[in-house]
């Protein structure tokens, strides 16, 4: 059975203070490993997709790594407005559904 | 603009009465999904569908209807058989044969009351 574990639960920190979240996973195979952004009340925001060990993508202060065991989201210098709650899903070959972790939530005070 | 609805946006059913969650998308995607979201815990699967008028159980079916008719609407009905059916209820959508990124609507809360 697919398992996500995700890492720390909460994560507070100041405007400014880089942080990394880890979502460490086990899967028969990987076909995708997801990373979405929920506010409260709302869905999911879709974020990242990687596929393989080493790929790594960037979007403005967010930037996602993978390896054969672990994902880390690294917030750099982080804003208020990236309070949420980051979701770590993976998806195993030839399956459609995604497996999820609780998430991380992240509060950033300024 | 595409995307996904979900209404209502909040739902409150009393005990033994059944209620449906409705999902709309104008993606053209073709696969959709209904998971169920608790508090600490992480989204778990109802039910998807890969196709119309095909459909299949997910980790936690029992309690739960779905059917699909149109490729545009994917309706969840909470059956008075769902023990514990207060939560957050989200729809997504995806094309199949592509990333697999799916895309969420904006949830339903549902309370017992």
């Amino acid at each position: 059975e697919d398992q996500v574990t995700q890492s720390p639960e909460a994560l507070r920190l100041q405007e400014g203070e880089s942080s990394s979240l880890n979502c460490s996973y086990t899967v028969s195979g990987l076909r995708g490993l997801f990373w979405y952004r929920q506010d409260p009340g709302k869905g999911p925001e879709f974020l990242f997709t990687l596929y393989s060990a080493g790929e790594e993508k960037e979007k403005e202060r967010l930037k996602a790594t993978l390896t054969k065991k672990e994902s880390f989201l690294h917030i750099t210098a982080p804003k208020p407005e990236d309070s949420a709650t980051y979701l770590c899903a993976v998806q195993a070959p030839n399956d459609y559904k995604l497996s999820f972790g609780a998430g991380t939530t992240v509060t950033v005070r300024a | 603009d595409g995307g996904i609805t979900q209404s209502p946006k909040y739902l409150f059913r009393k005990e033994g009465q059944n209620v449906t969650l409705s999902c709309e998308q104008n993606l053209n995607h073709d696969a959709m999904y209904w998971y169920r979201q608790d508090p600490g815990q992480g989204l778990r699967l109802i039910y998807y569908s890969q196709i119309v008028n095909d459909f299949q159980k997910g980790d936690i079916a029992e309690g739960y209807s779905v059917s699909r008719e149109k490729k545009e609407s994917f309706p969840l009905t909470v059956t008075s058989a769902q023990k514990n059916p207060t939560a957050f209820y989200l729809c997504a959508s995806t094309l199949t044969g592509q990333n697999n990124e799916q895309f969420f609507g904006p949830g339903t809360r549902l309370t017992v009351l």
